[in-house]
């Protein structure tokens, strides 16, 4: 069965610091990945996705960036992290038009 | 580009009642629509996907309609519990994305 799993779960982080979260998905070959965040009190917001390794579309404008470096392994970075980049990211995959499965998500606190 | 729009956004009922959640999106091309729970402070969980082609799903207590031309689909919840307090999102998914709403808050009483 597919499995996705996300890292760390909590992070806590100084301004101007980098980022570097990571996802991995098991038991499928080939699938879409999402990075989505949640503002507290808010809706998600697709960041990024990616529908192959080194292939990454942007959905919106921020100090963030993402990396498909390997087929089942999404990245999310930022080289200096700003207090508006606080909330709970969520990376997930899908098969392309079927179900899509979120991890358990990371809570980014920065400070 | 998608928006999606779910109505309540937040109930309150006693334990027992049958709940309609409604959600709305504007761009009818899709291929399918999901509706997720998420617990507070948790990922989501998949509970339901209708496929474009299809008009309803059914998982237990859980039916979900789809009326793609219209651009609404439904999530109705029979004789709720208290374990079904949560935040419940609908996300249609079209091209290679999924939009999501921002969820209807459910309380349930006990």
């Amino acid at each position: 069965s597919q499995t996705i799993h996300q890292w760390p779960a909590t992070l806590v982080q100084p301004v101007g610091s980098p980022l570097s979260l990571e996802c991995t998905v098991e038991g499928t070959s080939n699938p879409n990945l999402y990075w989505y965040r949640q503002a507290a009190g808010r809706g998600l917001q697709l960041l990024f996705y990616s529908v192959g390794i080194g292939q990454i579309s942007s959905e919106v404008p921020q100090n963030l960036s993402a990396s498909r470096p390997q087929d089942r392994q999404f990245i999310l970075s930022s080289k200096k992290l700003l207090l508006s980049d606080s909330g709970f990211y969520l990376c997930a995959w899908s098969g392309g038009g079927v179900e899509a499965f979120f991890g358990q998500g990371t809570r980014l606190t920065v400070v | 580009k998608q928006e999606v729009t779910q109505i309540p956004a937040a109930l309150s009922v006693p334990e027992g009642e049958n709940l309609v959640l409604n959600c709305s999106f504007t761009d009818s091309a899709i291929y399918n629509l999901q509706w997720f729970r998420q617990d507070p402070g948790k990922g989501l969980t998949s509970l339901l996907l209708i496929q474009s082609s299809q008009r309803e799903q059914t998982s237990g207590r859980l039916n979900a309609s789809l009326d793609k031309s219209s651009g609404r689909s439904t999530l109705y919840i029979a004789a709720s519990q208290p374990g079904d307090s949560a935040t419940y999102l609908c996300a249609p998914q079209g091209g290679n994305k999924l939009v999501f709403g921002a969820g209807t808050i459910l309380r349930v009483k006990s």
